[in-house]
């Protein structure tokens, strides 16, 4: 049982914007910043969202992530194919002293 | 271009130790906090252990913690993770990680090295 809690899955047709939710508690994402990362097939994770909401050079604007309260959201507009990957949320839990992942969000373009 | 390259992963006995290296270069190794986060086949990222720029401060999960080891040598850009009292539980894709803005989240990700625990 991860940390933070995300979706297991989540789909949605070329074009369309996707979102991915992680909710936490006042330990984690309450109180620290939530990074989001993409891990394609047989890859290793890429970064896609750090500090809540900024974005690396060279991830593009299409992916945004915000954060409220416990909760943060990784959203995905005009969606590909090629954007067929598992999401994982993470942060630094202060309770734990160390740092926590979501359970991955494996996303489908269908 | 930041690169960060594991290696001594393998197959090792349960009860077994193991260490795993990795290798940093293009960036100043110093200044990064480093982690070791692991994926088992199949699962999702489990963050093990970090350790800070200078190597004063180290952290660890509790799945880990009395089992494994990490270091760090600044003067060769090498982190390490000394692994003992293995489990068959602890086979997953090992990476190494970088942590270049100061929140211990990993940016920068190694390939990863696979270590199996199995008789």
């Amino acid at each position: 049982q991860s940390v933070l809690t995300q979706p297991p899955s989540a789909s949605g047709t070329p074009g369309q914007r996707v979102t991915i939710s992680c909710s936490g508690s006042s330990s984690n994402i309450g109180s620290n910043y939530v990074y989001w990362y993409q891990q394609l097939p047989g890859t290793a994770p890429k970064l896609l969202i750090y500090r809540n909401n900024q974005r690396p050079s060279g991830v593009p604007d299409r992916f945004s992530g915000s954060k409220s309260g416990t909760s943060a959201s990784l959203a995905i507009s005009g969606l590909r194919s090629g954007d067929e990957a598992d999401y994982y949320c993470a942060t630094w839990d202060d309770s734990l002293s160390g740092v926590v992942f979501g359970g991955g969000t494996q996303l489908t373009a269908l | 271009e930041v690169q960060l390259v594991e290696s001594g992963g393998g197959l090792v006995q349960p009860g077994g130790s193991l260490r795993l290296s990795c290798a940093a270069s293009g960036f100043t190794f110093s200044n990064y906090a480093m982690n070791w986060v692991r994926q088992a086949p199949g699962k999702g990222l489990e963050w093990l252990s970090g350790i800070s720029g200078s190597g004063t401060s180290t952290y660890y999960a509790d799945s880990v913690k009395g089992r494994f080891t990490i270091s760090r040598d600044n003067s060769k850009n090498t982190l390490s993770l000394q692994m003992s009292s293995l489990r068959a539980e602890d086979t997953a894709v090992y990476y190494c990680t970088g942590d270049s803005y100061g929140y211990w989240c990993p940016d920068y990700w190694g390939q990863g090295t696979l270590v199996t625990v199995s008789s």
